[in-house]
């Protein structure tokens, strides 16, 4: 059974930093795209970013370009995204999403709340 | 940037109705368009995928049709289950893009 599962979510001051991890298991996560996609509260879904299976391309919303970064760590089968300069309109719940164009397998989600 | 475009925002209807949701891309997608199924407080669920292709598990009563620039979902029989919120999503390129969702309500 695929499970994803994100952590490291909770409250920032804006111009803050946060790293979400997502683990990852029930499938060879070496094979597969993977993604952060967010939604805002009360808001449509918004994809963030996306790694390819051997880390060699990433692409990201113009949004978070420069401030956000996406890794992967096969020996613990993890995604990760490293955001910095966190801003208000960044809060938001992030969702870890296996990426098979579409997303087939989605995580439970993680809140980010950008605030003073 | 391609844009998805969704209508209509909401729609109302009653168990047992047919509703059928559209999607248009501001460009051509071929057929990399996904429909997914969102309850409050929970992660998306993927129903359709390459348009037309039924996501493992998911009823039969959902069917997605087009190609292009045009695309619908369509739920045959309205169960209660399936009153959420319904995201299109094109995966011809990036940025990945989604629509802005249509919120089906009961009547």
């Amino acid at each position: 059974e695929v499970q994803l599962v994100e952590s490291g979510g909770g409250l920032v001051q804006p111009g803050g930093s946060l790293r979400l991890s997502c683990a990852a298991s029930g499938f060879t996560f070496s094979s597969y795209w993977m993604s952060w996609v967010r939604q805002a509260p009360g808001k449509g879904l918004e994809w963030v970013a996306t790694i390819k299976p051997d880390g060699s391309e990433k692409y990201y919303v113009d949004s978070v370009k420069g401030r956000f970064t996406i890794s992967r760590d096969y020996a613990r089968n993890s995604l990760f995204l490293q955001m910095n300069s966190l801003r208000a309109e960044d809060t938001a719940v992030y969702y870890c999403a296996r990426y098979t164009r579409p997303f087939d397998y989605w995580g439970q989600g993680t809140l980010v709340t950008v605030s003073s | 940037d391609i844009q998805m475009t969704q209508s209509p925002s909401s729609v109302s209807a009653s168990v047992g109705d047919r509703v059928t949701i559209t999607c248009r891309a501001s460009q051509d997608i071929s057929s990399w368009l996904a429909w997914y199924q969102q309850k409050p407080g929970k992660a998306p669920n993927l129903l359709i995928y390459a348009a037309s292709s039924l996501h493992s598990g998911v009823p039969s009563r959902f069917s997605g049709t087009g190609s292009g620039t045009d695309f619908t979902l369509t739920i045959s029989s309205l169960q209660p289950e399936d009153f959420a919120t319904y995201y299109c999503q094109q995966a011809n390129s990036f940025p990945i893009t989604f629509g802005q969702g249509t919120r089906l309500e009961i009547k």
